[in-house]
């Protein structure tokens, strides 16, 4: 079973910061099967990023996804207000199974 | 694409409860769909997946034998049958559609609003 490990747990920033999220998997993963999701208090999650770093319809272009082996990032570039939230990773494997890390909150500094 | 949840409530422990989610706005018939939990104050967890084609379905090893995922495709809505209940399925409860088409889907990208369960004597 692959386990989503994400850091940090909290992020405090300020807009107009740049955020870096990681999720690392217990072992190595296909990049393919990786996505992220935003959700903010109340509200149900957002797709944000399917396949490592495709952007999901709508979402804007601060928000980006890379990987080097079993680690992965979700960057987002001049963090705007309606970027503090939880965010978290998800990996879909051949188990079959649908992982999601334990989440990274970005709050305002 | 719209999936809009029913069903919830609160419920004593042991007893069953059906949760259902209409769908609209895509072919149902071409997407696996899901349903993906939430306890309070904490994360996401997958519950229960169903393929497009009505296949296959798999479960969480936490629910697997107590709930079941079922579709009918002539009214476009999801259903989740849970069984011996318990608190720790306590939770609010998200129908989710899983893509890519004909698949057994890898991600979530549509949700619905969620409908809570509360499992409590």
């Amino acid at each position: 079973e692959i386990v989503l490990t994400q850091s940090p747990g909290t992020l405090s920033l300020s807009p107009g910061d740049r955020a870096t999220l990681s999720c690392r998997a217990s072992q190595t993963v296909s990049h393919t099967n990786l996505a992220w999701y935003q959700q903010k208090p109340g509200q149900a999650p957002r797709l944000l990023l399917y396949a490592t770093a495709t952007r999901a319809t709508g979402i804007p272009d601060r928000f980006s996804g890379s990987y080097s082996g079993a680690d992965f990032t979700l960057a987002i570039t001049r963090l705007e207000p309606e970027d503090f939230a939880v965010y978290y990773c998800q990996y879909s494997d051949a188990s079959p199974g649908w992982t999601f890390g334990q989440g990274t909150k970005v709050e305002i500094k | 694409v719209q999936l809009v949840e029913s069903g919830g409530g609160v419920v004593q422990p042991g007893r069953s409860l059906r949760l259902s989610c209409a769908v609209s706005g895509f072919t149902f018939s071409h997407y696996a769909v899901a349903w993906v939990r939430q306890a309070p104050g904490k994360g996401l967890e997958w519950v229960a997946v169903m393929s497009f084609d009505e296949s296959k379905e798999y479960y969480a090893d936490s629910v697997k034998g107590r709930f079941i995922i079922s579709r009918d495709e002539s009214k476009n809505t999801l259903h989740l049958q849970m069984n011996s209940l318990r608190g720790g399925d306590t939770a609010v409860y998200y129908c989710v559609r899983a893509p890519p088409r004909f698949s057994l889907g890898n991600y979530f990208d549509f949700w619905g609003q969620g409908t809570l369960v509360t499992v409590s004597s």
